[in-house]
Order: structure tokens, then sequence, then C-alpha cells
């Protein structure tokens, strides 16, 4: 079945602690990427990856960091995490950045 | 800067009524794409459609229908005969390159 997962679906954490959420596909689709969803806000982006090894930041990537070692992962991980950082998750992928996205089933994230 | 509005917060129909949920945006690009996806209760993000700037034919799929005007920036998706089952959170979305720009989406609630 074709799907993007990702792990852990709940995470509850305390402010400073490390943390990545994985992300995987099995589309052999190009591009990734991760959004966060916040009340009000909508989803907003936070980086993308058009390709192994390559990534770029989107409109909120500020406490984040991505790496796209393989074409099927796309780990988001947080170094430091903050409450403001407490939010759902979602990765996405899609066979080119101009193609519809398929979502994975978000990763609700609490920092406290 | 490139900005998705969709100015309804929420919208409450009764079922079998038509609901127009609106999407208005703004770029400077002549190459983008726009993408209308539903999130249902449950929380999973489900792709509807996808246009691009250069396709303004409209598009009707069942009982959903959008139409695309570049003269006024707007890709308004109808829903027709409307159902319970449709009751979710609406997005738009503009992908130009790489990134993404979400609206805040449209909860639409459908009364039996």
């Amino acid at each position: 079945e074709a799907q993007v997962t990702q792990n852990p679906r709940y995470l509850i954490t305390v402010t400073g602690k490390k943390l990545t959420v994985t992300c995987s596909q099995n589309m052999n689709h190009e591009y990734m990427s991760w959004y966060r969803q916040d009340p009000g806000l909508g989803l907003r982006q936070i980086y993308y990856s058009m390709n192994v090894e390559v990534t770029d930041k989107g409109d909120v990537p500020e406490g984040y960091k991505v790496s796209r070692k393989e074409k099927r992962n796309f780990p988001l991980i947080l170094e430091s995490p903050s409450p403001n950082q407490t939010s759902l998750y979602f990765c996405a992928s899609s066979f080119r950045e101009d193609y519809e996205q398929y979502f994975g089933p978000g990763t609700r994230l609490t920092v406290t | 800067a490139q900005k998705v509005t969709q100015a309804q917060t929420e919208i409450s129909v009764v079922e079998k009524e038509d609901v127009t949920l609106d999407c208005v945006y703004e770029t400077r690009d002549t190459t983008y794409y726009l993408f209308w996806y539903k999130q249902p209760p449950s929380g999973e993000l489900v792709f509807l459609i996808r246009r691009n700037s250069f396709d303004e034919q409209n598009e009707i799929s069942g009982r959903y229908s959008w139409n695309f005007q570049k003269s006024t920036s707007s890709f308004n998706f109808t829903i027709t005969a409307s159902q319970v089952v449709d009751s979710a959170v609406y997005f738009c979305a503009l992908g130009q390159g790489f990134s993404f720009i979400f609206g805040k989406g449209t909860r639409l609630l459908v009364k039996p």
C-alpha cells in the first residue's frame, strides 16, 4: 500500500530534550516536506527536500533541522524543543514538487 | 509576497444545500499551482484537486466543482447537495517552485 508513515504519532517531552520525528514514504517520491498545523493558522511549511541531500527552508524553519540521506526518509529534528513548538506535524511527499502531496497521519507533539 | 486567503472561517449548512468555499491567492509568479485538500474530523489530509496557472478550465467531479479565475486570483470550491460526510476543514494551497503556502482553512459543518 502506497503510504507516508510518521513516528511517533504522539509525543510529550520536556523543554530542551532533543527529539526526532521520522517520516518514510514507499512511493519513490522525489519531493518531501514537513508542515506544522496550529489552530487558526492552517498548515505552515517548515522544510522541504527536492531530492536526496537537497533541502531548503520553508516559512517557519527556526528551531528545526532536517536531513535527506535516503530518498524514502525525511526525519525532522528538534535539537532543543521549546513550548512554542507544541503542534501537530505532518510529513508529505509527492512525485514532483508540482504534483499533489500525500500526507502522513500526523504527529502530535507537546513540549512542556 | 505569496498569500492564500480563505476568508470564511466556518460555514454551517443543512444537508442538501449547495455551499461554496472561497479561496483568493496572491503571487507575482506566472507559473504556480493551486490545490484543495480536505481534513475530515479523523485528521488525515486528503487531496481533492490540482490546477496549474495555465489551465483555467473549470472542473466537476461528482458533487464537487472548482472555479479557477486568474482575473480575480480566485480558486473557489463548490459542493452541490452537501452531505453530512462533507463536514471537514478544507484547505486551499498555492505551490510555487518548491514551496507551498496554505490558507488557514474553512471549517464546513453539514447538519442533517
